[in-house]
């Protein structure tokens, strides 16, 4: 399977929004969830939420006032916006794929490389 | 929300070592949503366990996790060089949906 493919601008001002697209290579979207999970040094890997191919999403409600996850099936890709960004936004996000198997369980198995958005005045 | 704590935070071994890592959950945490992943740096994390005890595709059998419940562990049999890492644990399903343990750093002795 490919890598997901992500991108986005890296380099951000306070209270500016946040802008990432998640590009699914080779595939539907349809059957997975679809996440966004971002990483600090200091609190570690935070889900972000997660949507899937009809639109219905889930988020983290530490962020729920300020994110919203999108879904374009015509192009294979998602999307995370995250408003008026401060420093303590400052991470690696990542995009990754999350498949069920009934039999053995939840599994994210196909991640993004990551993009290092950095908030600074 | 579900809070996963992982001990040691640091495991010093020598390759060809055997490495047992642990993951403790505040509340229970069904099989079927608990998974282990390895971290190099600047990659992304790599699912190497789901459904506490599935290896995902490709990984090798000297990978093996167990548990239930609200304690589980990752086993690496036999250390080799490519394994020295973070490993982290992660819960499906509990809302917030996804939570992460803090991560062991395995390192070389």
């Amino acid at each position: 399977q490919e890598q997901l493919q992500q991108w986005g601008a890296g380099l951000l001002k306070p209270s500016e929004t946040l802008s990432l697209t998640c590009a699914v290579p080779g595939g539907s979207l349809g059957g997975y969830y679809w996440n966004w999970i971002r990483q600090t040094p200091g609190k570690g890997l935070e889900w972000i939420g997660e949507i899937n191919h009809m639109g219905s999403a889930n988020y983290n409600s530490s962020l729920i006032s300020r994110v919203t996850i999108s879904v374009d099936t015509s192009r294979n890709q998602f999307s995370l916006k995250l408003r008026s960004v401060t420093a303590a936004d400052t991470a690696v996000y990542f995009c990754a794929r999350l498949g069920y198997d009934f039999y053995k369980g939840y599994m994210m198995d196909n991640w993004g490389p990551g993009t290092l958005v950095t908030v600074s005045s | 929300e579900i809070i996963l704590t992982q001990s040691p935070d640091t495991l010093s071994l020598s390759p060809g070592a055997r490495a047992t890592l642990s993951c403790r959950a505040s509340q229970n945490v069904g099989s079927k949503h608990l998974a282990w992943f390895q971290q190099k740096p600047g990659q992304a994390p790599r699912l190497l366990i789901f459904g506490a005890s599935s290896r995902a595709s490709g990984i090798p059998d000297r990978f093996r996790g167990s548990g239930s419940g609200t304690d589980f562990t990752l086993t690496i049999s036999r250390l080799e060089p490519e394994d020295f890492a973070v490993y982290y644990c992660q819960q499906y399903g509990s809302s917030p949906q996804v939570t992460f343990g803090g991560g062991t750093r395995v390192e070389i002795k």
